[in-house]
C-alpha cells in the first residue's frame, strides 16, 4: 500500500515557540492532504484539508493563524503550530489521498508536547 | 451533522473468542465506510473499506458489514489473538472527509 511519513515523530518545545511538522507521501502524488488532531483516548478530529497549490480549508473552530498549513508540492504538506501553548499538546496525524483513489493513507503521527 | 458512535468503548476477551464491534452513524448519505486499527501512540492502519453500494468486505479473520439504511456497520473478528489488541476505529466518508467514531479499545488475553 501507499506510504505516508511524518517528521518528527515526537517533539518537545517551550511555550511560545513554533513547531513545524512535515507530512510526505513517499510513493504517490497526494492531491489532497488532511491534518487531524487526537487527544488521549479520543477520536481523530479533522483540523483542515489542503489541496496542492491552494489554501487549506479549515474546520470550524480551528484557528488558521495558529495552525499554518502549506501544501507546496504533490508529496509534501507542512503543519506549523505557531506560538505553541501547553493546550496544543496532542497527537497530530496527517493523511494523503491521490487523484485516482478515494482512500486516505495515514502517517504514523507526531506527538507534540509543549512545556 | 454526521455523528459516528462505536459500542462498546472497551472490550476484553480471552484468546480464541469470536467478537463483534459495532459502529453506527446518523446520516446514511455516505460515500464509504472504513475500519481502522490503531496501536498505542501510532498512526492508523486501514483494515477494510466498504463502498456505499456494498454490503460486506472480508480480509482473513476480519469481516465488515454495512447496512446503510439503518446506519450500522459491524466488524467481526474470528478466533481473536493477543496480537489483535488495539483500538479499532470506524470512519464514514462524506463530502470528501472522514468522520471518525470514538473507537473500541480491544484487549485479547492469552
Amino acid at each position: 500500500g501507499a506510504v505516508v511519513s511524518q517528521h518528527p515523530s515526537r517533539v518537545i518545545c517551550k511555550s511560545g515557540t513554533s513547531v513545524k511538522i512535515e507530512c510526505r507521501s513517499l510513493d504517490f502524488q497526494a492531491t489532497t492532504m488532511f491534518w487531524y488532531r487526537q487527544f488521549p483516548k479520543q477520536s481523530l478530529m479533522l483540523m483542515a484539508t489542503s489541496n496542492e497549490g491552494s489554501k487549506a480549508t479549515y474546520e470550524q473552530g480551528v484557528e488558521k493563524d495558529k495552525f499554518l498549513i502549506n501544501h507546496a508540492s504533490l508529496t509534501l504538506s507542512t503543519l506549523t503550530v505557531t506560538s505553541a501553548h501547553p493546550e496544543d499538546s496532542s497527537f497530530y496525524i496527517c493523511s494523503a489521498e491521490g487523484a485516482s483513489t478515494d482512500t486516505q493513507y495515514f502517517g504514523p503521527g507526531t506527538r507534540l508536547t509543549v512545556l | 451533522k454526521q455523528e459516528v458512535t462505536q459500542i462498546p468503548a472497551a472490550l476484553s476477551v480471552p484468546e480464541g473468542e469470536n467478537l463483534v464491534l459495532n459502529c453506527s452513524f446518523t446520516d446514511s448519505a455516505i460515500y464509504n465506510l472504513q475500519w481502522f486499527r490503531q496501536d498505542p501512540g501510532k498512526g492508523l492502519t486501514s483494515l477494510l473499506l466498504i463502498q456505499s453500494s456494498q454490503r460486506e468486505q472480508t480480509s482473513g479473520r476480519l469481516n465488515a458489514s454495512l447496512d446503510k439504511s439503518s446506519g450500522r456497520s459491524t466488524l467481526y473478528i474470528a478466533a481473536s489473538q493477543p496480537g489483535d489488541s488495539a483500538t479499532y476505529l470506524c470512519a464514514v466518508k462524506r463530502g470528501g472527509k472522514l468522520i471518525f467514531g470514538q473507537g473500541t479499545e480491544l484487549s485479547v488475553k492469552p
